[in-house]
């Protein structure tokens, strides 16, 4: 079967940086998607990795390695806005998109 | 700012009500999607549209039943439903249906309780 699987929650400082795993298990592989869904609002697109290796877009960074199953998110300098859940998203064989669960990050003072 | 718009956001109806919910972008995509969110599951995908034409049907129940009279708009008609339909259904459109990088942009979503 198809599986992604992403922590369920994670605490973090304000300032400070953070790694968000996720591993995945698919019918084929044709990019990951980071999306960020604050709570009670739509999910938002983050990051696209098709390649392996960084991408990085402000304070945002995610990673793949396709032979791993693996990519990360990094969040940089967080702030309290941070404070949402991040959606890990594969495209399999087929082009359909396969979800994790989401990570809920808070962020503390 | 979205330009996938949902209405209504809030839906209290009863097993044996009939409503529907409606999804609107304004994006200039060709393919829309129609997705449950339960608490601390993945999305669900449950319909998929591209140019007007359902592509997919993930196994969702008959008292589902989505329409899309244009690229532009999308409905899910409900009727006799259950309490674990319960959830947040969101809608999501992207350019293409298939291909490598095409993002999804999603709607606010409608937040629906079975009573």
């Amino acid at each position: 079967g198809q599986n992604i699987d992403q922590p369920t929650e994670m605490t973090a400082t304000e300032g400070a940086i953070v790694q968000i795993n996720c591993t995945y298990q698919t019918s084929g592989f044709n990019g990951l998607f980071w999306y960020q869904q604050h709570a009670g609002e739509a999910p938002t697109f983050l990051s696209y990795n098709v390649l392996d290796g960084l991408e990085e877009k402000g304070r945002f960074s995610s990673f793949l390695s396709r032979s791993k199953g693996y990519s990360y998110l990094l969040l940089k300098e967080l702030q309290m806005k941070d404070s949402a859940s991040y959606l890990c998203a594969v495209m399999d064989s087929n082009y359909q998109l396969i979800w994790g669960a989401g990570t809920k990050l808070i962020i503390k003072p | 700012e979205t330009g996938v718009t949902q209405t209504p956001r809030h839906l209290v109806m009863g097993m044996t009500n009939k409503k529907s919910l409606k999804c609107e972008q304004h994006l200039g995509h060709n393919a829309m999607y129609w997705y449950k969110q339960s608490a601390k599951k993945p999305l669900e995908l449950m319909f998929v549209y591209n140019f007007k034409e359902q592509t997919e049907n993930n196994s969702v129940p008959s008292r589902f039943s989505p329409e899309c009279p244009n690229s532009s708009h999308l409905f899910l008609h409900l009727h006799t439903l259950q309490p674990e339909d319960s959830a947040l259904y969101l809608c999501a459109s992207s350019l293409r249906l298939a291909g490598e990088g095409y993002e999804q942009y999603f709607g606010p979503g409608t937040r629906l309780t079975v009573t």
